[in-house]
């Protein structure tokens, strides 16, 4: 059974780092490439970048690109979002998403979510 | 950027009503387009995607169309399950996997 499942809740003060986790399971994790959403409190979905852990080719959107790092571990079947310093606006649900191999490149499965809250 | 216009954001129906939901590209993206379905404290689930493929397990009351910039996805008899928020997401501009703002499906 293929799984994403995600590190727990965090609560950090502004200016702090943050790492947080993706696990996949019950599939080839260099095989797919890995995406992560963002979802403000009482807003809708945002593409924040993809990578693909066979060999860390990582893509950013525009809007992200530079708030953020994407990175994975292949030993491990583990991808990673991480801030260096936080701001109170980084307050959101992070979900990764798996990407199906090839057209139309759609997202089918999730992982449960990541609850980043932000706060002094 | 590949903008996605979605319509209408907000909608109230009736379990068995016969709904539409409409997405906009801003460009062309032939048939790279998805929607996903979101209820509350979920992660989204895929239901169609290139356009008018339905996923596997997914209902059959729901149905996409379109190509190039308009799309649409419909849902032939609301049940009480349906009610949830829809996006559509565009796979044509990789990585760069654009979503629509959002509709709210609520129960009238």
């Amino acid at each position: 059974e293929v799984q994403l499942v995600q590190s727990g809740a965090e609560v950090k003060k502004p200016g702090e780092s943050l790492k947080i986790s993706c696990k996949g399971s019950g599939y080839s994790f260099t095989s797919y490439w890995i995406g992560w959403v963002r979802q403000m409190p009482g807003k809708g979905l945002e593409w924040m970048g993809i990578i693909y852990p066979g060999d860390s080719d990582t893509r950013y959107s525009p809007s992200f690109q530079g708030q953020v790092t994407i990175s994975a571990d292949k030993s491990i079947s583990t991808a990673y979002l991480q801030w260096s310093s936080l701001k109170a606006s980084d307050t959101a649900m992070y979900y990764c998403a798996r990407r199906i191999q090839v057209w139309p490149y759609y997202f089918d499965y999730w992982g449960q979510g990541t609850l980043v809250t932000v706060s002094s | 950027d590949i903008q996605m216009t979605q319509s209408p954001s907000s909608l109230s129906a009736s379990v068995g009503d016969r709904v539409t939901i409409t997405c906009r590209a801003s460009q062309s993206i032939s048939s790279y387009l998805n929607w996903y379905q979101q209820k509350p404290g979920k992660a989204p689930k895929v239901l169609i995607y290139a356009a008018s493929s339905l996923q596997s397990g997914v209902p059959s009351r729901f149905s996409g169309s379109g190509s190039g910039t308009d799309f649409t996805l419909t849902i032939s008899s609301l049940q009480p399950e349906d009610f949830a928020t829809y996006y559509c997401q565009q796979s044509y501009s990789t990585p760069r996997y654009s979503f629509g703002q959002g509709t709210k499906l609520e129960i009238k």
